[in-house]
């Protein structure tokens, strides 16, 4: 079975500067796909930005980053120009691909609480 | 286009009663996917139902059950409630066909277990 961990239960960075979210994951799959979700409080959990295994290349979006190594099976989140909207839960989730039976399972991480400090 | 929508959004209930909870995917969405979020367990994989198929299931016992209509509206029912049935029940939506589409999730269910 798959794991997804987060080491960083809470995290706090200062608007306008960058922070890094760590996320390594355990899988015996070549194929899959990474992803960060956010959840403001008390609000609806979105999808910040996700990644193909396959691909070697970063996935970048807007001022969300990901430093995929798959090796190390390593996938963390860079924020950089940090904004007080920034603030939220962040969870980094695992999704086996579509040749391992087409299901939409996402395993979680427990998340990282950031705060952005003005 | 309206995003997914759950119902009811609070709910309180005794030890022992059973519950139903709705998830209404965005239109065209025919996977719709169940999540049960504590503090302590976190995010926790409930089932998936695909053109009202079960499509795969979590680890979690038969007193939470789902079925998924022909309009691909679904519920959850959970019987007997136990008080760490407390939780955030989330529902998310997605097209369903295997390849890399984002899921979309509602806000979410609160169950309260007194």
């Amino acid at each position: 079975a798959q794991t997804v961990t987060q080491s960083q239960p809470e995290m706090s960075v200062q608007e306008a500067e960058t922070v890094t979210l760590s996320c390594t994951y355990d899988t015996s799959e070549s194929d899959y796909y990474l992803f960060w979700y956010k959840q403001p409080p008390s609000r609806q959990m979105i999808l910040v930005i996700r990644q193909e295994a396959y691909k070697q290349q970063n996935a970048t979006e807007n001022r969300f980053s990901v430093n995929f190594q798959k090796a190390a099976k390593s996938f963390s989140l860079k924020i950089s120009d940090s904004q007080l909207g920034d603030a939220a839960m962040y969870f980094c989730a695992y999704r086996s691909s579509s040749l391992q039976g087409g299901s939409e399972k996402l395993v979680f991480g427990k998340g990282t609480k950031l705060t952005v400090n003005p | 286009k309206a995003g997914v929508t759950q119902t009811p959004r609070y709910l309180i209930k005794t030890r022992g009663q059973q519950v139903t909870l709705s998830c209404s995917p965005i239109s065209g969405h025919r996977s719709v996917s169940w999540y049960q979020q504590t503090p302590g367990q976190g995010l926790q994989f409930l089932f998936e139902y695909f053109s009202e198929t079960q499509r795969n299931k979590g680890n979690f016992p038969g007193r939470f059950s789902g079925r998924q209509f022909s309009n691909s509206r679904s519920e959850m029912n959970v019987s007997t409630l136990e008080l760490g049935d407390s939780a955030l029940y989330l529902c998310a939506s997605s097209r369903g066909t295997g390849s890399v589409y984002e899921q979309y999730f509602g806000p979410g269910t609160r169950l309260t277990v007194t």
